[in-house]
């Protein structure tokens, strides 16, 4: 049972550069999630997804774009780098948006040049 | 606006010592309040989740209380380990479902 897994773990990105951050989940979780962690601050919400097909803002949006095509996978997007995204995304999984406890990948550490 | 807050930001103790960590919160309408501990490197894992009717919860050598009238939780951990070296999180859901995290207590953990 691998829980959540996020690929790559780090990332190196030129701004104006594209790409995806991948999370897998085997728990056949319905709720999926994206966070960034940036220092001195609480983890904030990206964007989150209730069930395949499903996907909705969260606190921090901008920039980034989601899809849930199958339950497992929910890739985040980053379509036009900038230095202000430079932070450490995790991706959690649950139940339910209102389950006890998520589980959260290792972490993806994205640096923007 | 709901906010989170955590002390002391960061804190060193011997080992074989105990701890308290403190969390204030001003979210509204509350729903579940959780203690995360997050390893360096790591995400988050999951230690305690209380709800509104709970005032204590136990998860091992971890002990999390939550007063929710002046709506202050504390985590406190019993005969710490180098492994407790960690940031510990507090996160308290609103009733919208929307997590508020905070900044984290970092701990250390001394032999």
């Amino acid at each position: 049972n691998a829980g959540v897994t996020q690929t790559p773990k780090f990332q190196v990105l030129k701004t104006g550069q594209s790409m995806t951050l991948q999370c897998a989940q085997d728990m056949n979780h319905e709720y999926m999630s994206w966070y960034r962690q940036d220092p001195g601050m609480g983890l904030r919400l990206i964007h989150y997804s209730v069930g395949a097909g499903i996907t909705d803002q969260g606190e921090v949006p901008n920039g980034y774009n989601v899809s849930r095509s199958t339950t497992e996978d929910f890739p985040l997007r980053l379509l036009s780098a900038a230095p202000s995204q430079t932070s450490v995304y995790f991706c959690a999984s649950s139940y339910s948006r209102i389950a006890d406890g998520y589980t959260f990948g290792s972490g993806t550490r994205l640096t923007v040049v | 606006k709901n906010q989170v807050e955590q002390s002391p930001q960061s804190l060193i103790i011997l080992e074989g010592k105990n701890c308290t960590l403190q969390c204030n919160y001003t979210v509204s309408p509350f729903s579940n309040l959780r203690w995360y501990k997050q390893d360096t490197g790591r995400g988050p894992v999951s230690l305690t989740i209380m709800t509104f009717s709970e005032n204590t919860k136990s998860n091992g050598r971890y002990t999390a209380t939550l007063d929710a009238d002046t709506k202050q939780s504390s985590l406190h951990i019993t005969a710490s380990q180098l492994s407790d070296s960690a940031s510990y999180i507090c996160v308290v859901m609103h009733s919208g479902y929307a997590l508020n995290f905070g900044k984290g207590t970092s701990l250390l953990v001394t032999p």
